[in-house]
């Protein structure tokens, strides 16, 4: 079945730092990739995302393309805030796109002044 | 603010017993998604309903059924609790017009089984 490995937390990074977290997937066909993020207390906000090979999604500094080759759909953003500390999950739909997803474990991030 | 609203914010629960969560959707949506986020995991597939038709379901037992009513909110049923139903319970509605459709989450409950 599909399935989406992120790497573990939590990523511990200083204000103004490169931020990457690495996300890998299995699935058959062509899925949808996303980025979730989850702040303390709230549901989870979709941050970004990319519908098929190449596309790159971005939001609010934050970026990830989708790499069919290396089955890959890393997070970066060049410069963290304070503000960015969550938990993000990358996620995959099947190719219906019918809004089942299948999430990674999740990866916190610490940004500290 | 998503629009979705879930409750109750937290529930105590003991084994065996039963629980009924509640979501209403983000005003216009016709698909409600329930998932299961046990702590330090990403957010499980339960099942789905649109237009109050169960359409879709994940790996998950029978003692977890759902409803969806005409207005699209929706209920969880969760049947002789377990310790491992422990978790945050999230709840995610949008509207069926595509694929690729946007979900809406809710901030979930927290259901903890003693």
């Amino acid at each position: 079945g599909d399935s989406v490995t992120q790497m573990e937390g939590p990523v511990t990074l200083s204000e103004e730092a490169f931020l990457t977290i690495n996300c890998t997937y299995t699935a058959t066909g062509y899925p949808s990739l996303f980025w979730y993020v989850q702040y303390p207390g709230e549901g989870l906000q979709l941050l970004l995302k990319a519908t098929k090979a190449d596309d790159k999604g971005s939001n609010k500094g934050f970026e990830a393309t989708y790499r069919k080759e290396t089955t890959s759909f890393h997070l970066e953003k060049g410069s963290v805030q304070v503000s960015d500390s969550a938990v993000y999950f990358c996620a995959l739909s099947d190719m219906s796109g019918y809004s089942t997803l299948t999430f990674g474990k999740g990866t916190m991030l610490l940004v500290s002044p | 603010e998503t629009g979705v609203t879930q409750s109750p914010t937290h529930l105590i629960k003991t084994r065996g017993q039963q629980v009924t969560l509640r979501c209403s959707s983000q005003s216009g949506h016709n698909t409600v998604s329930w998932y299961q986020q046990a702590l330090g995991q990403g957010p499980q597939f339960i099942f789905q309903y649109y237009r109050e038709e169960e359409n879709g379901r994940g790996n998950f037992p029978p003692r977890f059924s759902g409803l969806q009513f005409p207005n699209y909110s929706s209920e969880l049923n969760v049947n002789a609790l377990e310790l491992d139903d422990s978790a945050l319970y999230l709840c995610a509605s949008s509207l069926r017009v595509a694929t690729n459709e946007k979900l809406f989450f809710g901030s979930g409950t927290q259901l903890s089984v003693l």
